[in-house]
């Protein structure tokens, strides 16, 4: 069975500063792995994806995220963040067949200037 | 990447009535999937709707709730039916593209009263 589990329901950050969402995951087969950005009233968008290939993934708007399957995390991380990224963020596995994805509970990112 | 349509994006309803939700996509596709996002919380997967078949749905959501059409490769429809309050919610149709990926709709915002 797969599940994310996301720490940190609400995180702030200033302007500039780094950016650091948490994510980690239990998956009972090679997991693939995927953050999702939401937007107020707006539906999901994907920043980036893991399906086996390199382990430090580069996504859209300057976010990348790094597979550690000895710490079975998927953490996302943005050197410097900007008021454009205020948002709720998801983390989700697949069930490998890319059919089922399961979501964490979602972090909201506020940024303060 | 797949465009997604879903209509209405909103509606408000009165408990016991049914409401139909559509998901229209501009390519052909073989999976599509109807997520609930509760408010507050993350999406939950209702069902998975393949062409020319019956939909399979997740534990905790049954045919004769959420009725599922899926009469061709581009358009699905989600039915809510005998609504009560507890069925606000956002839902959210998608799709499997590129063989990896999921792509969400914009979503319709439901408001039991």
């Amino acid at each position: 069975a797969q599940s994310v589990t996301q720490l940190g329901s609400h995180v702030s950050v200033s302007e500039g500063a780094l950016v650091l969402l948490r994510c980690n995951y239990s998956s009972s087969v090679p997991p693939y792995l995927f953050w999702y950005v939401q937007y107020p009233n707006q539906g999901l968008q994907l920043l980036l994806k893991y399906t086996s290939a390199a382990t430090l993934v580069k996504g859209i708007n300057g976010f990348e995220a790094e597979f550690k399957k000895s710490e079975t995390s998927f953490h996302l991380t943005k050197p410097s963040a900007h008021m454009s990224d205020a948002a709720e963020y998801f983390c989700a596995v697949s069930d490998g067949n890319f059919n089922k994805f399961y979501f964490g509970s979602g972090t909201k990112l506020n940024v303060k200037p | 990447s797949a465009v997604i349509s879903q209509k209405p994006s909103r509606d408000i309803c009165q408990r016991g009535t049914s409401l139909t939700i559509q998901c229209q996509v501009d390519s052909q596709v073989t999976m599509m999937f109807w997520y609930r996002q509760q408010p507050g919380q993350s999406l939950t997967l209702i069902a998975t709707a393949n062409q020319g078949s019956e939909a399979t749905y997740e534990s905790g959501f049954v045919i004769d709730k959420f009725p599922i059409s899926r009469p061709n490769l581009t358009f699905s429809t989600l039915t809510v039916s005998n609504m009560s309050p507890e069925d606000s919610s956002i839902y959210l149709c998608s799709v499997e593209d590129r063989g990896n990926e999921q792509f969400f709709g914009p979503g319709t915002r439901l408001t039991v009263l």
